[in-house]
């Protein structure tokens, strides 16, 4: 494995905290993402982007934030007013577009909050 | 608004059947499908996409336009194809959209 990287593995937060989820490649891609993967729910899209300092939200963004300073990193930042944290995360990145190209995925974050 | 539908959440087989994952789609435009597998304890990854019209792992899916389909099909099931296994549509700039997923169990 490596090329995408995310730490840490787990991590328990208490209610009212932010907290802030990394996620590292080395695979030169121009586009990354972060979804949430939940039981029964699939992967949802939080945020995305597609070149170093501009992101867009998904489909489910209230409640995080990212930011996106350098390419090889995509941090998300899970703040106190997302209504329901424990979740499965996982970051993926792929080339830019046009065209659909593999995206790859890290090992993911188990979040819980106590 | 682009949709990806899994019907089935658990399907189980037994060893050497044949094996069918459904996935629906809905979209406007003109799809990019993928199928992704998730083995226990391993990371999420690409099993194969429409357009490259693979064999992988004895896997294929053919997509159907006419309705909007994009099944996963193996003659013969193995105990190691055990897994997660997702449908996703890719059609506009944004990430991919993925199905609920459909857990199979290959048993022996």
């Amino acid at each position: 494995d490596g090329g995408i990287t995310q730490s840490p593995k787990y991590l328990f937060r208490k209610e009212g905290q932010n907290v802030t989820l990394s996620c590292e490649q080395n695979l030169n891609h121009d586009a990354m993402y972060w979804y949430r993967q939940d039981p029964g729910q699939g992967l949802r899209l939080i945020y995305y982007s597609q070149i170093v300092n501009d992101f867009q939200k998904g489909d489910i963004a209230e409640g995080y934030s990212v930011s996106r300073e350098k390419k090889e990193s995509f941090p998300l930042t899970v703040t106190s007013a997302q209504k329901n944290p424990t979740a499965f995360y996982l970051c993926a990145s792929s080339k830019a577009p046009p065209g659909y190209n593999e995206q790859f995925f890290g090992p993911g974050t188990r979040l819980t909050v106590l | 608004a682009q949709r990806v539908t899994q019907p089935e959440k658990l399907l189980s087989v037994f060893k050497g059947a044949p094996v069918e994952l459904k996935c629906n789609y809905s979209y406007s435009g003109s799809p990019e499908l993928f199928w992704y597998v998730q083995y226990s304890r391993q990371r999420l990854q690409l099993l194969l996409r429409h357009i490259s019209r693979e064999s992988i792992k004895g896997f294929t899916a053919d997509l159907n336009k006419g309705e909007t389909s994009f099944h996963l099909k193996k003659p013969f099931a193995q105990e190691e194809d055990s897994a997660m296994y997702y449908c996703a549509l890719g059609g506009g700039a944004d990430g991919l959209t993925f199905g609920k997923g459909t857990h199979l169990i290959i048993q022996p």
